[in-house]
């Protein structure tokens, strides 16, 4: 089964500083890779996801992420942090082999963002 | 467009009370997913269902859970007794459908129940 693993479950930045989350996968084929991002007290949210194509992906407020197969990673980044990015992002992949997770979603373990002014 | 409506927003029972929460997806959405967030960790997938039928329950406790949708929309799941462990954030979600494209794992959340067992 495919999973994720993110390194590191808090990382702390300072406002304007770059913001870097980490996230690598097992896989034996490249897969469907997605970022979520969960604000407190809220559901989770897509932020980007890589399917096929260039590897690397712009998502929603200035956050972008590079899919690097020899290295098994994914992860997230954006040039300058905003104290409205505080939240918990979470990496997440296909449950199952080739098609067969029918839309289920493995999660990491996440990585809660603060920044500080 | 109107997104993923759970109730209650917070719920605190004692252990081997019963309690159910409520999920309505977005309009359209036939596949609905149950989550359980433990603290400190990433949700994991309970049910899913597509349209009123079950597509995946293997997570499910099913001594003490279920879930039903059963006109295809709304969906309730239910824990009965409840357990110290059961303490967690119920997340609800929705996609069009998990049958292809890319778009199966799209999944729209919504803000979760916030379960307290003592």
């Amino acid at each position: 089964a495919q999973s994720v693993t993110q390194l590191g479950s808090h990382v702390s930045v300072s406002e304007g500083a770059l913001v870097l989350l980490r996230c690598n996968y097992s896989s034996s084929v490249p897969p469907y890779l997605f970022w979520y991002v969960q604000y407190p007290n809220q559901g989770l949210q897509l932020l980007l996801k890589y399917t096929t194509g260039a590897t690397l992906v712009k998502g929603i407020n200035g956050f972008e992420a590079e899919f690097k197969k020899s290295e098994t990673s994914f992860h997230l980044t954006k040039p300058s942090a905003h104290m409205s990015d505080a939240a918990e992002y979470f990496c997440a992949v296909p449950s199952g082999a080739g098609g067969t997770s029918y839309g289920k979603l493995t999660f990491g373990q996440g990585t809660i963002l603060t920044v500080h002014p | 467009e109107a997104g993923v409506a759970q109730s209650p927003r917070y719920k605190i029972i004692e252990k081997r009370q019963s309690v159910a929460f409520w999920c309505n997806p977005i309009s359209g959405h036939a596949t609905l997913y149950w989550y359980q967030q433990i603290l400190g960790q990433g949700p994991k997938l309970l049910i899913q269902f597509q349209n009123n039928g079950v597509v995946d329950d293997s997570q499910l406790p099913k001594d003490r859970f279920s879930a039903e949708r059963l006109k295809g929309v709304d969906s309730t799941l239910k824990i009965q007794p409840a357990k110290l462990e059961d303490s967690a954030v119920y997340l609800c979600a929705s996609s069009l459908n998990h049958f292809s494209g890319t778009g199966r794992y799209e999944q729209y959340f919504g803000p979760g129940t916030r379960l307290t067992v003592t």
